[in-house]
């Protein structure tokens, strides 16, 4: 099965640098990524992904690459801001199967 | 519209005592699942299902059986808890969006399942 690895897992930043959360995949047959993002005591949510026939995404100030050849994709968030203090989740599935694998999470907590 | 409803939000259960965590969604998504997240782990997948009927084991499925006998309601049975099962528990509807070619997981807001 599919195996996602994702790093760091914790991750602190100066408010108004930029963040960058890096994920591994195993199965060639993944095609979808999305990146969830779970603030303390929620649920995830979804915030961004990104299909494997496509490099880069952007969402403001939010953007996910995928590198389809290594098997990785990476979250950046610009400009941080207190609100992005938070864990993300990435994961990925075969895009009609609906079955995510999740990475294990990254803190990111964003310093005044 | 309520989206993803988790009931309860806490419960406390002594080894050997059984229960059932309710899911329900009012989005009449097809796809229905279970996740587990525990510390350093990140979300397992449990069980999950394609639709009313149709149900299949994840990564995590030992101690727990589910149904889905309707589309709107997906429950999750712990048939004789483990202090091992002591973990959140998140269930998520997701459908598929063709032509746009993404699908999107709805999570309801978890059960915190403390097993002594």
């Amino acid at each position: 099965g599919e195996n996602v690895e994702q790093h760091p897992s914790t991750l602190s930043v100066q408010e108004g640098d930029s963040a960058v959360i890096k994920c591994t995949y195993s199965d060639s047959a993944s095609n979808y990524f999305p990146w969830y993002k779970q603030e303390l005591g929620k649920r995830p949510q979804l915030i961004i992904d990104i299909r494997s026939n496509v490099g880069e995404k952007k969402d403001q100030r939010i953007a996910v690459t995928l590198n389809k050849t290594a098997k990785h994709f990476s979250l950046h968030i610009t400009e941080t801001q207190p609100e992005d203090s938070a864990v993300y989740f990435c994961a990925a599935s075969n895009f009609g199967n609906e079955k995510l694998t999740f990475g294990t999470g990254t803190r990111l907590t964003i310093i005044p | 519209n309520a989206g993803v409803t988790q009931t309860p939000k806490f419960q406390v259960l002594k080894t050997g005592q059984s229960m059932t965590l309710q899911c329900a969604q009012d989005m009449n998504h097809e796809y229905m699942s279970w996740y587990r997240q525990d510390p350093g782990m990140g979300l397992r997948l449990i069980h999950y299902s394609v639709g009313a009927g149709i149900t299949d084991q994840g990564e995590v499925p030992n101690g727990y059986n589910v149904s889905r006998s309707t589309t709107e309601d997906f429950p999750l049975r712990l048939l004789s808890a483990a202090p091992s099962q002591t973990s959140v528990y998140f269930c998520a509807s997701s459908y598929l969006v063709l032509g746009r070619e993404r699908t999107e997981a709805f999570f309801g807001q978890g059960t915190r399942l403390t097993v002594v």
